[in-house]
């Protein structure tokens, strides 16, 4: 079975831009993470689903950053407009239902804002 | 307020020597723990995982951890290093809705 996959890998883009990123998480897996890993923060939990529907979004850092899950199958991160201080890497993780937390990683996309 | 403190920022093994990483967490109940690795470049892979039972947990690549609930401690522990095991090693404390993740501890490897 394929693990979690996210698109792009890495992405560079000027101030002001937006960007998309893209998670597809395991099959059958009912949690969704995202997910922000910086050198000065370290991992933070911006976002979180549960059967589709956002649970917990208090790490999201500000209305510049949105989620969106429209299916089971895929979920997207949203910065509009993107500034230098969000370069860092955002990784997507799932659960299965009853696991109690183990979360399955996606490879990261590491974002850079010029 | 529930927390994980991974103390050692940074660890230099010797390739063949043992290795303990620590983790301290403070969590209201008794928390489900983890521990992951990240490679550079990678996402984090899960290492082992304790919900109940033998405080002693077995996980992958030969680790293992111990969970001591006297002293809220949850290391992870390894008796030969290899070159490949040379990672970013987190902690992580809590359940589905509420995980914290500790700061992470970078081992390196000597030959």
């Amino acid at each position: 079975d394929a693990g979690v996959i996210q698109s792009p890998r890495h992405e560079v883009t000027e101030m002001g831009q937006e960007v998309t990123l893209r998670c597809k998480p395991i099959s059958g897996h009912d949690y969704l993470f995202w997910y922000r890993q910086t050198m000065m923060r370290g991992l933070e939990l911006l976002i979180y689903f549960n059967n589709n529907v956002p649970i917990d979004d208090s790490g999201m850092p500000e209305d510049r950053f949105s989620a969106k899950m429209p299916n089971a199958s895929f979920s997207t991160l949203k910065i509009q407009p993107s500034e230098p201080r969000d370069s860092a890497v955002y990784f997507c993780a799932s659960s299965p239902p009853r696991d109690s937390g183990t979360q399955y990683f996606g490879p990261g996309t590491r974002l850079t804002v010029l | 307020a529930q927390s994980v403190t991974q103390p050692d920022i940074h660890i230099t093994v010797s390739e063949g020597a043992s290795l303990e990483l620590r983790c301290n967490y403070s969590y209201g109940a008794t928390p489900y723990l983890f521990w992951y690795v990240q490679s550079p470049g990678q996402g984090l892979q899960l290492l082992l995982k304790y919900f109940s039972g033998d405080t002693l947990v077995q996980g992958i690549k030969g680790f293992e951890a111990e969970f001591k609930r006297s002293q809220s401690s949850f290391n992870l522990r390894k008796p030969s290093v290899h070159w490949s095991d040379a990672a970013e090693y987190f902690c992580a404390v809590g359940a589905i809705n509420d995980m914290r993740f500790g700061a992470g501890t970078r081992l390196t490897v000597k030959p």
